[in-house]
């Protein structure tokens, strides 16, 4: 079955440094792709979205993600991080006939 | 503009009992959606509405049942619930009809306990 895989579900980084959160999917052919963040208690928000128009995709507080084709990768990225982006991070696809798929999760902990 | 409204917030239910979750939306949207998330498995498709009068399932339909009862709402129901259901329920909505480029509008989540 097509499916959205995030490595490590949990990420550590202390405040101010490079931020990685990894996606992998799996389809033939190109999905569209958005990254979601939830903070406690929350539901939900779309931080990003790719829909082909450009391979690096900015999105809101800072990150920014690029589709990389030939890895099947939509990895996102922050320079810095601050404490304010701990939280739990989804990427997610559309995928084929299917509707969006989601990863596992991402729980990301800034450390001061 | 309160986005989605889900209702209760939190619920414990005994092994058995039934119940109804909630959910409005007031941005005109065609879609709507119900997920469950659980620790490490991500959000897992229950069923969705695709437009007013239409509902299909989704990846984990069984022991629920759902009703878009007009545009804006789309209840799903435990009819005997079992503590494989416990959980947080999140309903979203977007404008299209499940077409798969449209980001989600998420509520805040009931978090139901079945014990």
């Amino acid at each position: 079955a097509q499916s959205v895989t995030q490595l490590g579900s949990h990420v550590s980084v202390s405040e101010g440094a490079l931020v990685l959160l990894r996606c992998n999917y799996s389809s033939s052919v190109p999905p569209y792709l958005f990254w979601y963040v939830q903070y406690p208690n929350q539901g939900l928000q779309l931080l990003l979205k790719y829909t082909s128009a450009a391979t690096l995709v900015k999105g809101i507080n800072g990150f920014e993600a690029e589709f990389k084709k030939s890895e099947t990768s939509f990895h996102l990225t922050k320079p810095s991080a601050h404490m304010s982006d701990a939280a739990e991070y989804f990427c997610a696809a559309g995928l084929g006939a299917q509707k969006l798929v989601f990863g596992q999760g991402t729980r990301l902990t800034i450390n001061p | 503009n309160a986005g989605v409204t889900q209702t209760p917030k939190f619920q414990v239910l005994k092994t058995g009992q039934s119940m109804t979750l909630q959910c409005a939306q007031d941005m005109n949207h065609n879609s709507m959606y119900w997920y469950r998330q659980d620790p490490g498995m991500g959000l897992r498709l229950i069923y969705y509405s695709a437009s007013e009068g239409t509902t299909d399932k989704g990846e984990v339909p069984n022991g629920y049942n759902v009703s878009r009862l007009n545009k804006r709402e789309f209840s799903l129901r435990l009819e005997s619930a079992a503590p494989s259901q416990t959980s947080v329920y999140f309903c979203a909505s977007e404008p299209g009809q499940g077409k798969r480029n449209s980001p989600l509008h998420f509520g805040n989540g009931t978090r139901l306990t079945v014990t």
